[in-house]
């Protein structure tokens, strides 16, 4: 069965500190790998998408990583904002010819940031 | 340039009406798909719609419908709702069709069913 585990469930961490986030998968067979921040009762904002040949991707103080071979994958924040509280969605899409409907949610990481 | 706009923002139904929501895709999307999330879940996929019709479709009973329009954009009904119906409805659009390319979502409808 394709699944998408994210942990920690939560997560909270003071201002200007760094944290992973983690993701492992069992989607077969494999097209890419999505983190999305989510802001509480908004609407998910893509941070990186990386497919079966790319380990590391940034996008500005977030850096996620990719192991195909051990279906994880992790997502680094760094120098942490006030603003980066959000939930954090890992999306996994398998390659059934691309449809989205093809694309697996994890629950997502809840991660708290505090001054 | 406008990204996907989703309405109504907020709505309370009661237990067997019905509902529809609406969603205007990105400019130059041509593809919608629905999502429903519950509170503290990830989003869970209801159908896609291309070309104006349903291309592929989630595990959701036929109380749930769409419909796309030449403008691409797209409606979500549901019908007889239930109190599990509650949750965020999100509406997300690409412009690759059929392949799963750069999703851009809208801030959601959020139904509370009485």
């Amino acid at each position: 069965k394709n699944q998408v585990e994210q942990s920690p469930q939560s997560l909270i961490i003071l201002e200007g500190k760094n944290c992973t986030l983690q993701c492992n998968y069992t989607v077969s067979p494999f097209s890419n790998l999505r983190w999305y921040k989510q802001d509480t009762g908004r609407g998910p904002v893509s941070l990186t998408i990386m497919t079966f040949s790319e380990n590391t991707k940034s996008n500005g103080r977030y850096t996620a990583t990719l192991d195909a071979d051990t279906k994880q994958s992790s997502l680094h924040i760094t120098a942490s904002q006030l603003s980066d509280s959000a939930s954090y969605i890992c999306v996994v899409s398998a390659n059934y010819g691309g449809s989205q409907g093809n694309l697996i949610f994890g629950k997502g990481t809840k991660l708290s940031v505090k001054p | 340039d406008a990204g996907v706009t989703q309405s109504p923002t907020h709505l309370i139904k009661t237990r067997g009406q019905q509902v529809t929501l609406r969603c205007s895709p990105k400019s130059g999307h041509d593809t919608v798909s629905w999502y429903q999330q519950a509170l503290g879940q990830g989003p869970q996929f209801i159908f896609q719609y291309y070309e104006e019709e349903e291309r592929q479709r989630g595990n959701f009973p036929d109380r749930f419908s769409g419909h796309q329009f030449p403008n691409y954009s797209s409606e979500l009904n549901v019908n007889a709702l239930l109190l599990g119906d509650s949750a965020l409805y999100l509406c997300a659009s690409s412009s690759l069709g059929f392949r799963t390319g750069e999703l851009f979502f809208g801030e959601g409808s959020r139904l509370t069913v009485l």
